[in-house]
């Protein structure tokens, strides 16, 4: 079954202490990206990454960091969280081109 | 960069009356236009999308309408079903020299009355 899978779906921490959000796809996707949902702002990009070693900002990329090492998976790293952080997080990937998104079942990070 | 909008944020129907979602955006550069659904704990999902070469796109009882020269477009659902309660987002994508840059609007709260 094609898949993105997120992991934890959900987190409650403390101000400063590290965190990864792990992401995962099973369908080969070139293109993976990382959003944020906050209440009446819709999704906002994270960061994006092409392919391999590619990756770039999104919209609101500050206080988070991404690797792509491998094709399959797309860390969210959060080296010193802060409460703005407190969201819902999505991933998600795709093919190249104007093809459609397909989105994890989210993590709810809540930091205090 | 792009803006989209979308309205309304709320949107109360009866069970087999019509919804109608709206959402202009600003960059007239981009050229497709997915439509999520999204329900409560999960990911959004893709239910039709259209290109910037298609005034109108169906599938069953979802429809969406493209206007370029106005820059806005909109989803139709008619006969609506509990089931389709939930949270529309639209979005604009545009093709820039690092990738397509996918813009969502703000979410419109569907709710179904039976």
């Amino acid at each position: 079954e094609a898949q993105v899978t997120q992991n934890p779906r959900y987190l409650i921490t403390v101000t400063g202490k590290k965190l990864t959000v792990t992401c995962s796809q099973n369908m080969n996707h070139e293109y993976m990206s990382w959003y944020r949902q906050d209440p009446g702002l819709g999704l906002r990009q994270i960061y994006y990454s092409m392919n391999v070693e590619v990756t770039d900002k999104g919209d609101v990329p500050e206080g988070y960091k991404v690797s792509r090492k491998e094709k399959r998976n797309f860390p969210l790293i959060l080296e010193s969280p802060s409460p703005n952080q407190t969201s819902l997080y999505f991933c998600a990937s795709r093919e190249p081109g104007n093809q459609p998104q397909h989105f994890g079942d989210g993590t709810r990070l809540s930091i205090l | 960069g792009e803006n989209v909008e979308q309205h309304p944020s709320t949107l109360s129907v009866q069970e087999g009356d019509s919804a109608v979602i709206k959402c202009t955006y600003s960059d007239s550069a981009s050229n497709y236009f997915p439509w999520y659904k999204q329900e409560l704990g999960k990911g959004p999902q893709l239910i039709i999308d259209i290109r910037s070469n298609v005034g109108e796109k169906k599938d069953q009882r979802i429809a969406v309408t493209l206007n370029k020269t106005a820059k806005h477009f909109s989803l139709h659902i008619t006969e609506t079903q509990p089931e389709d309660s939930a949270v529309y987002f639209c979005a604009a994508v545009m093709i820039k020299a690092a990738g397509n840059k996918l813009t969502f609007g703000g979410g419109t709260r569907v709710l179904v009355k039976p």
